[in-house]
């Protein structure tokens, strides 16, 4: 079992830069899910999938920020145009679905933008 | 708006000493209340669960205790050991898969 896998582990980028993170979920999982964790607001839920269909987004903060599911295999987090407060620890997880499954994190994207 | 609390924000415990910490929580549409364990470096990984029809569960060191009338639960580590040193967060879920997890307590047991 791989468990989830995200790419890449780092990312330095410069303001106003795109910046794409990366996420395969644990095969068979049909829920994803990506949270943000910065020492200041903890772990925030940012918007998760169920079948590849977005049910939750309201933790996006802002426009700049979309994420998509093509399929059950990928997902994609981007951020367009980045800024330095987006700078925090991005992590990805995968969960059966089922009710109360535990959710399957990966190592996260520690993305700093300067 | 912080749906859930948890306390103290740090933690420093002697090893084979007890390691308590406190969650609360307001909306009582959450139905499922898990504990996730954080290693540097690495992702949040699930340590023990409990539902609020239940007010204790213990596995090995570790037991919840849920006070459902009070709107609170805490983690209890017990014989505290320096490879239990980690960031534990407290988590509460509703039934539709939404998890909401707490702000963290990093924990550090000294030899």
């Amino acid at each position: 079992d791989a468990g989830v896998i995200q790419s890449p582990r780092h990312e330095v980028t410069e303001m106003g830069q795109e910046v794409t993170l990366r996420c395969k979920p644990i095969s068979g999982h049909n829920s994803l899910f990506w949270y943000r964790q910065t020492m200041m607001r903890g772990l925030e839920l940012l918007i998760y999938f169920n079948n590849n269909v977005p049910i939750d987004d309201s933790g996006m903060p802002e426009d700049r920020f979309s994420a998509k599911m093509p399929n059950a295999s990928f997902s994609t987090l981007k951020i367009q145009p980045s800024e330095p407060r987006d700078s925090a620890v991005y992590f990805c997880a995968s969960s059966s679905g089922g009710r109360n499954s535990p959710l399957h994190f990966g190592n996260g994207t520690r993305l700093t933008v300067t | 708006q912080q749906q859930v609390k948890q306390s103290p924000q740090s933690l420093i415990v002697q090893k084979g000493g007890i390691s308590i910490i406190n969650c609360a929580y307001e909306n009582t549409a959450f139905d499922y209340f898990p504990w996730y364990q954080q290693f540097p470096g690495k992702g949040p990984a699930l340590l023990i669960a409990i539902r609020p029809d239940v007010s204790e569960k213990k596995e090995g060191r570790f037991t919840i205790s849920f006070n459902k009338s009070a709107k609170q639960f805490s983690l209890h580590i017990m014989d505290s050991q320096p490879g239990d040193s980690a960031t534990y967060f407290c988590a509460a879920e509703t039934s539709y898969d939404k998890v909401i997890f707490g702000p963290g307590t990093s924990l550090s047991v000294i030899p």
